[in-house]
């Protein structure tokens, strides 16, 4: 069974940093594009990250290019995001997803980020 | 790259059908039939009910069916239940070069 388990959520301060980790299991990780996706309370899901299977190709949105890193440990089955030069408008539940357009979609359960003072 | 456009609520009574739009461009939807939708609960992940435009993944009712026609691509649910008050979200891919873009998503109520 596939299961994506996400983790380092928390409250931080606007300028901060965070580190946000992703536990994959049920599959061949190191096969497969893995996202960042996330929700601000009440609003729409916005695309935060893409990497591919070998870490060599990444893309980023916009509101977050130049903060935002993503990575993945193939060793050890984990995709991080870490977050620096957190804003309020950072704040939002972060998915770490498998998507590929076809029918091997699989998300997590999310982890809450709050940027406040 | 911008939201794609959906109507910000629709509604229907049990057993109706009703029909939620997504609109694109012809750098997404318009160019690639690699549209999904998703339904969403409060407080829960993302479900995905059609993809690659009209297909379902196992376990999803024939009751939710997709289209797509130009730049704009639509979710259609028939006999509707009240389980299936929610919020949906189409996704379309967008190019080797972008990442996908989500729909600013349509929140169904079931009268």
């Amino acid at each position: 069974e596939v299961q994506l388990v996400e983790s380092g959520g928390g409250l931080v301060q606007p300028g901060g940093s965070l580190r946000l980790s992703c536990a994959a299991s049920g599959f061949i990780f190191s096969s497969y594009e893995m996202n960042w996706v996330r929700q601000a309370p009440g609003k729409g899901l916005e695309w935060v990250s893409y990497i591919s299977p070998s870490g060599s190709t990444i893309y980023y949105a916009d509101s977050v290019k130049g903060r935002f890193t993503i990575s993945r440990d193939n060793a050890k089955n984990l995709l991080y995001l870490q977050m620096n030069s957190l804003r309020a408008e950072d704040t939002a539940v972060y998915y770490c997803a498998r998507i590929d357009f076809g029918s091997d979609d699989y998300w997590g359960q999310g982890t809450l980020v709050t940027v406040s003072s | 790259q911008s939201a794609l456009t959906q109507p910000a609520s629709v509604s229907g009574s049990p057993g109706q059908s009703i029909t939620i739009s997504c609109k694109g461009t012809s750098s997404d939807v318009g160019s690639y039939n690699l549209v999904s939708w998703y339904q969403q609960h409060p407080g829960k992940a993302p479900k995905l009910m059609i993809y690659e435009v009209t297909k379902r993944p196992s376990g999803i009712s024939n009751r939710f069916s997709g289209s797509k026609s130009g730049n704009t691509a639509s979710l259609t649910i028939s006999g509707l239940q009240a389980e299936d008050e929610a919020d949906y979200y189409c996704c379309s891919y967008a190019g080797s070069r972008n990442l996908g873009v989500f729909g600013g998503g349509t929140k169904l109520t079931v009268l």
